[in-house]
């Protein structure tokens, strides 16, 4: 069955550094996002990228974060200064055309420890 | 707010029943709800999705309702077994939103 794959599956990273995680959505997927729960708490909405672009991003998506499909199978999530409440699992999922009839496929999330 | 509300207290069933789960929404309009399954430090798992003119959904042992006036799915897992122990998590989308409860846990006790 198709995957979802993401890397790092764990990144300890210092606090205002940068880090870049990446996720290879199914190949014949059109709809990507990026999701984040942190420990004990609710999975919360990123931003979601269609057709090369950002079609929507939550409040929590600030200018610290962006996002690309650098090459037609990546799709990465960019963090500029990490801070300590950004730690957390991030989980990218894709779904397809049939949009509405199917749900999300998710990887198996990156792990982010800011320390 | 627009808020998607799942039970907060664990549901602890006797393997064999029935779990039934419930999922409420206020100030908020889903053109459709799905129900996910998430295993703990994994990412969700699709189960089922059910629009908002449907009213009621089942693959194998799974039955989802939707029920519109009382702005609420029911989710239910007959037969239950050890192996469905996991956190269920009701997710509800209206357009490009898409609003994730905070799931409920299940044990199912052998």
């Amino acid at each position: 069955e198709p995957e979802v794959t993401q890397t790092p599956s764990h990144q300890v990273t210092q606090m205002g550094q940068e880090v870049i995680l990446r996720c290879v959505p199914i190949s014949n997927h059109l709809y990507f996002y990026w999701y984040r729960q942190i420990l004990g708490q609710k999975v919360e909405f990123l931003v979601s990228f269609y057709n090369n672009e950002i079609s929507e991003k939550s409040e929590i998506f600030d200018d610290q974060f962006s996002v690309e499909r650098p090459d037609g199978s990546n799709f990465t999530l960019k963090i500029r200064s990490t801070k300590l409440e950004d730690s957390a699992m991030y989980f990218c999922a894709s779904r397809g055309q049939g949009g509405q009839n199917y749900g999300y496929t998710f990887g198996s999330g990156t792990r982010l420890t800011v320390v | 707010s627009q808020k998607i509300e799942q039970n907060s207290e664990a549901l602890n069933i006797q393997e064999g029943k029935t779990a039934t789960l419930t999922c409420n929404y206020t100030n908020y309009s889903p053109a459709y709800l799905q129900w996910y399954r998430q295993d703990p430090g994994r990412g969700p798992v699709f189960l089922l999705l059910i629009r908002e003119n449907e009213k009621e959904k089942r693959k194998e042992r799974l039955k989802v309702t939707f029920d519109t006036t009382l702005k609420q799915s029911l989710f239910h897992i007959t037969a239950s077994q050890p192996a469905d122990s996991a956190t269920y998590l009701c997710v509800g989308t209206g357009g490009f939103k898409t609003i994730f409860g905070a799931g409920t846990r299940l044990f199912v006790k052998a």
